[in-house]
């Protein structure tokens, strides 16, 4: 099956910092890949998506200048949350879609997530 | 994005049948019918798709009514390692241009020995 990576798993830095988290699909070209968060027993909310080779889009709320998305190949996408805060703590998941019409076909895969804890 | 209602949890024991039920009264004609599991500090995992009557796969089944007005996911005989929270989707096959997927608030199934 399709496998979407994420590094690092868990991420502690100081408040005032940016940390970067990369997602990678490992075997298929992923011209889509979306960023969620997700906090404390909630449910997952759509940060922004990302396309290949263009700029993200972002969902309302989410700013587009301390959470950067870089998608700059069809199997990895980072974000990069700048200046982070305490609250800006949160798991963050990456997923994947394949191209249209080629494999993996139906759904989309999420990564294992990424735990960012500012201090 | 249709929008879709679940129980909020749902207890079991070990070697039963669980039957989680999903709203969708507003699911439009090219909207399929997706359910994923997410287990503590893990991204959701894909359990099943389908658009109408029934599918079956090796983990699941989803029934699908006529109006299309509400799923069923069923799990044969959970066992502990089923205990996770569980979403309903529905949108387009591919999720539509923009492909994203807008999650509900789930159901957290606790199955107990």
């Amino acid at each position: 099956g399709a496998v979407v990576s994420q590094h690092p798993s868990w991420v502690i830095c100081k408040s005032g910092t940016s940390v970067k988290i990369e997602c990678r699909s490992l075997d298929f070209q992923a011209t889509t890949m979306f960023w969620y968060r997700q906090f404390p027993k909630q449910s997952l909310m759509l940060m922004a998506t990302s396309n290949e080779g263009s700029k993200a889009t972002y969902e309302q709320g989410v700013e587009k200048d301390k959470f950067l998305i870089n998608h700059a190949s069809l199997t990895l996408s980072t974000l990069t949350v700048t200046s982070a805060h305490p609250e800006d703590s949160s798991f963050y998941i990456c997923s994947a879609k394949g191209r249209e019409g080629l494999p993996p076909l139906y759904e989309q895969y999420f990564g294992p997530g990424t735990r960012l804890t500012v201090t | 994005l249709a929008k879709t209602t679940q129980p909020i949890s749902m207890d079991s024991y070990e070697g039963q049948e669980v039957n989680i039920t999903c709203s969708h009264n507003n699911i439009a004609t090219n909207d399929y019918i997706t359910w994923y599991q997410q287990f503590p500090s893990q991204g959701p995992r894909f359990i099943i798709q389908g658009y109408k009557t029934k599918v079956t796969n090796e983990v699941a089944s989803l029934f699908i009514p006529a109006d299309r007005k509400s799923s069923t996911l069923s799990l044969p005989r959970v066992s502990l390692s089923d205990t996770a929270v569980y979403y309903c989707l529905v949108g387009e096959r591919y999720g539509g241009s923009q492909g994203n997927l807008i999650f509900g608030k789930g159901t957290k199934l606790s199955v107990k020995p």
